[in-house]
């Protein structure tokens, strides 16, 4: 079946630094990928998509590149701020509509100043 | 943007007793809601989709007689956990849509339950 893997969090990192939270999927044919966060208190909010291979979503500094070859979409940021903490989550949906998803775990950032 | 509400944010119940968690979308029509559930270190699974005026359908392994789900217009639906046991302890989130192909989805901020 389809299923998404997360890496475990939390990741704790200074101000500034490099994120990377890595995300690989299994899955039929041609899935949509999504980045959704939700900050603490709040509803999940979709922060990037790629609907097909060699796409790259992008959004508030944020990258993840479809990549078909290792089945994997991770999210990068080059410079982290304290307001990126959050919990972070990576999904997939087999239509091209945004509506049936399924979830990785979530993982958590924490960004110190 | 559009904004989904639920309520509560968080409930502690005894153990048989029945647990409604509402859904509402503030600002648009929600043709169709969806009901998550995320255990502790698991992933945020689907448990059902309600669409307005009609029956929900429920995802494999998802009691229906345990979680009842009614989304009796285009703005609230409510997830009801009949005699909750300490199983049941988790993390319950909405969310809405208005239907449209390739519409984005509106979550709301969840419902942790915990069923002493």
């Amino acid at each position: 079946g389809n299923s998404v893997t997360q890496m475990e969090g939390p990741v704790t990192l200074s101000e500034e630094a490099f994120l990377t939270i890595n995300c690989t999927y299994t899955a039929t044919g041609y899935p949509s990928l999504f980045w959704y966060v939700q900050y603490p208190g709040e509803g999940l909010q979709l922060l990037l998509k790629a609907t097909k291979a060699d796409d790259k979503g992008s959004n508030k500094g944020f990258e993840a590149t479809y990549r078909k070859e290792t089945t994997s979409f991770h999210l990068e940021k080059g410079s982290v701020q304290v307001s990126d903490s959050a919990v972070y989550f990576c999904a997939l949906s087999r239509n091209t509509g945004f509506q049936k998803l399924v979830f990785g775990t979530g993982t958590r950032l924490l960004v110190s100043p | 943007g559009a904004v989904v509400s639920q309520h509560p944010s968080r409930v502690i119940c005894k153990s048989g007793t029945s647990v409604k968690i509402e859904c509402r979308s503030l600002d648009f029509q929600a043709t169709t809601m969806f009901w998550y559930r995320q255990f502790p270190k698991k992933s945020l699974m689907l448990m059902a989709t309600s669409n307005e005026g009609s029956k929900a359908t429920y995802e494999q392994g998802v009691e229906k007689d345990k979680f009842l789900i009614n989304h009796a217009s285009l703005t609230l639906s409510t997830l009801t956990v009949t005699s909750a046991h300490p199983e049941d302890s988790s993390f319950y989130i909405c969310s809405a849509s208005r239907g449209e192909i390739g519409e984005k989805l509106f979550f709301g901020s969840g419902t942790q339950l915990s069923v002493l």
